[in-house]
């Protein structure tokens, strides 16, 4: 199975900021990577998916880059409201894996 | 677009569970679900995806052999069915559509929307 890896594992930063997570998987996945958001008491929302694609609806402060083996999530300004867990998971083939998710707060 | 899910549950080990999710609001058979398991405080789990289109199943190779996924065409319904439950069986159970239509475990495996997720919790 792919091993998903995001770091860091939590994040604390403050409302304004410009926040990064990384994914690096086990082995080359060309851009088959899903970003999600869990907020507290929610089931998983999709943000982007194919790496860098944004699904609709999502606001464009959240993007996403990467290809093979590394992968970054950035939040353009936090706000409040992005308070979650956010996961990558791959679909390069099955199964799928999440990663263990980064838990973001606010300072 | 919406699944909604059943309610709570709470088994025995060594029993059987049966988690229904009823879609609406688009072409039921258009679309795959997948199931994906939370236990608490831990991550994301996928468990397997069932067609809409025509039942064909892909289960995680941890629980295949307890696991069956089915559908219902005529009320929209998605079951999946967990038997010989264990302690670590304890856990919140999603369903969410694929976000292509026609796809199967070969295409673009990415998941929205979700249902609201059903806890179930195995204890003596």
């Amino acid at each position: 199975d792919i091993q998903m890896t995001q770091s860091p594992s939590s994040l604390s930063a403050s409302v304004g900021d410009r926040i990064t997570i990384t994914c690096q998987a086990s082995q080359d996945i060309s851009n088959y990577l899903n970003w999600y958001q869990q907020k507290p008491g929610k089931a998983p929302k999709l943000l982007i998916y194919d790496a860098s694609k944004l699904q609709t609806g999502v606001p464009s402060k959240f993007s996403g880059s990467g290809f093979g083996t590394h992968f970054t999530f950035t939040i353009s300004s936090l706000q409040p409201e992005d308070i979650a867990t956010y996961y990558c998971q791959h679909y390069d083939s099955l199964p799928v894996t999440f990663g263990q998710g980064t838990r973001l707060e606010i300072k | 677009i919406q699944l909604v899910q059943s309610g709570a549950e709470v088994k025995k080990p060594g029993a059987s569970v049966k988690v229904s999710c009823k879609a609406s609001g688009y072409t039921f058979t258009n679309y795959g679900i997948t199931w994906v398991r939370q236990a608490p405080g831990q991550g994301l789990e996928w468990m397997g995806w069932i067609s809409a289109y025509n039942g064909n199943t892909n289960y995680a190779r941890k629980i295949r052999g307890r696991v069956t996924m089915t559908t219902d065409t005529s009320t929209s319904t998605v079951y999946m069915e967990l038997r010989s439950l264990r302690s670590d069986d304890t856990a919140l159970y999603y369903c969410a559509r694929d976000i292509d239509d026609y796809s199967d475990t070969s295409g673009r495996l990415a998941f929205d929307p979700w249902g609201q997720g059903t806890l179930v919790t195995v204890s003596s």
